[in-house]
Formats: structure tokens, C-alpha cells, sequence
């Protein structure tokens, strides 16, 4: 079976500094993974996602994903936080060896970027 | 850009009563998907539908129905709402993509946030 797990509630981070949301997962074969964005009162919007190839994931907004098959990993960071960051973040996965196309969502991580 | 779009953002039922939820896209995509979204339990799948006129279990069925008769427009139903069933509901879709060229990303609609009284 396929799971998420998104270890943090909430992160907190001061505008300017580095931030990283954490996401690990569990599939059997290769995964699909993914992570989107929804802010207050919205939909999920894409942020980027890993298929194959670099583990380095480039996405919108100056996001990044880094993929770690061995850790079975894929955090979420930023270089350099902004207040319009503050949102709720999800990672989401699917196993390349799925039938179909659904994906399994994480409980989420609520970001907040302070002044 | 793809848009996905839902007939309600804000819905009040009473219990018992039958409740629609519309959603529609305009991308040509195969595949649709209904979820719900609960504090601390994240998203989680009701129903989808990979072609017209097909439609999937998810992980919590129970309560609701689906129905998709047109390929842009996939309906989540309520048969008889309850109070349990107040969350905010989420329709997203997908290209199907062919074999070595799947995509999966899904695209979501902005949600309906319905209150069963």
C-alpha cells in the first residue's frame, strides 16, 4: 500500500531564511511524487513534481524537491522564505507499479512565515 | 492553463436532504477525482472516473454516488446528507497520458465548502 507521511504540523520560519517541509513516503517500486500548495480558502494548486531523472526538483515560486530513494524522502525547501509563502503544503505519491492514476495525500504541513 | 471548476464554494443542506455537487473542466482530461478535506486527516478520495460513464471506489465511498455522463463534467451526490458529511469537497482532474508519457499531475478545482445543519 502507498502512504505519506508528513512528520510537522506546522513550520515556522522567519521571512528571509531558509525553510524545509519535510515528506516521507512508502510504495512498492518506483514512486511518482508530488507537492502542491493551498492557500486560505482555495484549491490545491501544483508545485512541482519528481517522475525520474535529477533528484533535484525545480518548481513554481522558487520552490525545490529533493528526492532521497534511499531515505525514501522528498522535502520541500526554499531558500529564502517570504511572508506570501504561508500556506498549507501537501506531498502526495503515487507508485509506478499502480494501476491507475490515483494519487495518496499527505495530512499536510501549515507554513507560516513571520515579519 | 487548465481550469477546473466547481458550481458551489460555499453549500448549506440539512440533514437528509439529497445534495449535488457539480464539477466541470475544460482540458479534455480522462481522468476526474472527488476528495474530501478534513483537519489533520489531509485529502482523502471519495470516487473517481477514468472514462465516461466509468467510475472507481476510492477509500470513503460510503454516503456518496458519482455520476459522469459528459467527459467534462464529473457530479459527486449525496444521497441523503448527515452531519458527518460537512467538510470542504475538492474535484480535481488528469491527463491519462499513454504509457512511458504519463503526467499524473492533477489540477483542483477552488473546493465547496459544505455545512450539513
Amino acid at each position: 500500500a502507498q502512504s505519506v507521511a508528513q512528520p510537522e504540523d506546522q513550520v515556522n520560519v522567519a521571512e528571509g531564511n531558509p525553510l524545509t517541509v519535510k515528506c516521507t513516503y512508502s510504495v512498492s517500486g518506483n514512486p511518482y511524487l508530488f507537492w502542491y500548495v493551498q492557500y486560505p480558502n482555495r484549491g490545491l494548486q501544483f508545485l512541482l513534481k519528481y517522475i525520474t531523472g535529477d533528484n533535484l526538483v525545480k518548481g513554481s515560486y522558487g520552490f525545490e524537491a529533493e528526492f532521497n530513494k534511499s531515505q525514501t524522502s522528498f522535502h520541500l525547501k526554499k531558500p529564502s522564505a517570504l511572508v506570501s509563502d504561508s500556506a498549507l503544503y501537501f506531498c502526495a505519491v503515487r507508485g509506478m507499479n499502480t494501476g491507475f492514476q490515483k494519487l495518496v495525500f499527505g495530512t499536510g504541513t501549515r507554513l507560516l512565515v513571520s515579519p | 492553463d487548465v481550469k477546473v471548476t466547481q458550481s458551489s464554494r460555499y453549500l448549506v443542506k440539512r440533514t437528509g436532504e439529497k445534495v449535488f455537487l457539480e464539477c466541470v473542466q475544460d482540458m479534455d482530461h480522462e481522468n476526474m477525482f472527488w476528495y474530501r478535506q478534513d483537519p489533520g486527516l489531509g485529502l482523502r478520495l471519495i470516487y473517481f472516473s477514468y472514462d465516461v460513464k466509468m467510475k472507481e471506489k476510492g477509500d470513503i465511498p460510503e454516503g456518496y454516488s458519482v455520476s459522469r455522463e459528459k467527459k467534462e463534467r464529473f457530479s459527486l451526490i449525496l444521497e441523503s446528507a448527515s452531519t458527518n458529511q460537512t467538510s470542504m469537497y475538492l474535484c480535481a482532474s488528469s491527463l491519462r497520458g499513454t504509457a512511458g508519457k504519463r503526467t499524473d499531475t492533477q489540477y483542483f478545482g477552488p473546493g465547496t465548502r459544505l455545512t450539513v445543519l
